[in-house]
């Protein structure tokens, strides 16, 4: 068990809908990253969050937004979805934002878009 | 080009058997940190070992250990005495310290160990 958790698990919906991936860092961790995990292009890093401010962005879609709130929680924000959007979408965390501070995952979140 | 790669889509070992998984990295930075993770067909992503660019020693966790060699840029994991459990997809990441905080993933590796 990594400390970080993420909800929900599964979600199943359909294109053009609008969906919420939450996710709560091991405790004492600053940083979230989300990461998005396809077939087609392995995993992406998305956005990251420190101290609930963000910190650093990647390959995240206009659609796609994200926050961290104060108690550290972050959510993922996915909307006007797409076919191309089903994908496994992790959650990290870290301590603080150094180079050699391991990220812990969650166990994902698999969108499935119907 | 690619920051992480792995040359090995897929390899086949022995149970308790030793095997290496290959890294190379590209890079200019001085300072970066370069990290192993597990995942199983279950999905989850398992940290494994880390290793710093400033690190004398080669990093060793239990049955992990990574074969650092800075100069040709490789990062290899070697896993001993290998169990069926450790069937999964390995992929080698990179930290660069000048860059953003991202972490840059390799494509992977698929290992599995036949009994």
């Amino acid at each position: 068990d990594s400390g970080v958790t993420q909800t929900p698990k599964h979600l199943i919906t359909a294109t053009g809908q609008r969906v919420t991936l939450r996710c709560s860092p091991r405790s004492g961790d600053l940083s979230v990253y989300w990461y998005q995990q396809s077939l087609d292009q392995g995993l992406q890093f998305l956005i990251q969050y420190y101290n609930g401010e963000e910190r650093a962005k990647g390959n995240i879609l206009e659609r796609f937004s994200a926050q961290q709130f104060p108690d550290l929680h972050s959510e993922l924000n996915l909307s006007s979805l797409e076919l191309g959007d089903s994908a496994l979408y992790f959650c990290a965390s870290s301590l603080g934002g150094g180079y050699n501070q391991p990220q812990h995952f969650g166990d994902g979140t698999r969108l499935s878009i119907l | 080009a690619q920051k992480i790669t792995q040359t090995q889509p897929g390899m086949f070992v022995q149970e308790k058997e030793a095997v290496t998984l290959d890294c190379t990295y590209d890079t200019s930075d001085q300072s970066y940190g370069l990290f192993w993770y597990k995942q199983p067909s279950s999905g989850e992503m398992i940290f494994l070992i880390y290793q710093g660019s400033y690190d004398e020693q080669n990093a060793t966790e239990g049955r992990y250990s990574l074969n650092f060699q800075k100069a040709r840029k490789s990062a290899n994991l070697v896993i001993s005495a290998s169990q069926l459990g450790d069937s999964a997809m390995y992929f080698c990441a990179m930290r660069e310290a000048n860059r953003d905080d991202k972490i840059i993933f390799g494509k992977g590796t698929r290992l599995h160990i036949l009994p």
